[in-house]
């Protein structure tokens, strides 16, 4: 049972433009979202998390998006650049129970030149 | 910012044999640690809950005497893969919160890969 989907396991865009990520969950009671970035062999690295309370959570390039009624969520970077190909993770946690992560599959962003 | 080492970044061995992990928080004390395990194309998946002073909380699905955790210190947690098998061939990341409570920030370690033969 996948509660958080990530339904594209690659996406390719132009340097330049936006690139989308989305993410799907099933459990209702989550209610903090975080993305991640990997590199190939290295840990992920936090990028941006929204709360529930939030629809929207901006910070320089990445801008995340939720829609709870629909329990999506995206991942908007503007401009692309060629450092941002790697793979990127949905995650979702129910604060204040514990601190389990729960991450989506991934999906793996490419950045044309 | 906070930093997670993890040590071996790799490691080869025969089938049979024991391998142990460990996970650093160089700045920072973690009584929580997590560890995670990533097989190709797939997502990270929780395999515990490493609990300084306490026993650690295994998920679902996992072998407790199989992926010893210790978590022996604030800042040291480590996994023992017990008579590994090739099929415990994977990428095994640790993590630890810098913060408190679910919604801080968490910070990765640069994974281990386990290659057994």
């Amino acid at each position: 049972d996948q509660q958080v989907k990530q339904n594209s396991p690659s996406l390719s865009v132009q340097e330049g433009r936006i690139s989308i990520l989305n993410c799907d969950y099933t459990n209702s009671m989550f209610d903090y979202f975080l993305w991640y970035k990997k590199y190939p062999a290295e840990g992920p690295t936090f990028l941006i998390s929204i709360s529930s309370i939030k629809d929207k959570n901006e910070d320089g390039r990445f801008t995340v998006f939720l829609n709870k009624s629909a329990k999506h969520l995206s991942l908007h970077i503007v401009p692309s650049q060629p450092g941002d190909s790697a793979v990127y993770f949905c995650a979702a946690s129910i604060m204040n129970r514990d601190d389990k992560i729960i991450f989506g599959k991934g999906t793996r962003l490419h950045i044309l030149p | 910012g906070a930093v997670v080492s993890q040590h071996p970044s790799w490691v080869i061995c025969k089938s049979g044999t024991s391998v142990k992990i460990e996970c650093r928080s160089l700045d920072f004390q973690a009584t929580t640690m997590f560890w995670y395990r990533q097989f190709p194309k797939q997502s990270l998946m929780l395999m515990a809950t490493s609990n300084e002073g306490s026993k650690a909380t295994y998920e679902q699905g996992v072998e407790k005497d199989k992926f010893l955790i210790n978590h022996a210190s604030l800042t040291l947690s480590t996994l023992t893969v017990t008579s590994a098998h090739p099929e415990d061939s994977s990428f095994y990341i640790c993590s630890a919160r810098g913060g408190r409570g679910p919604g801080g920030e968490l910070f990765f370690g640069e994974g281990s890969r386990l290659t057994v033969l």
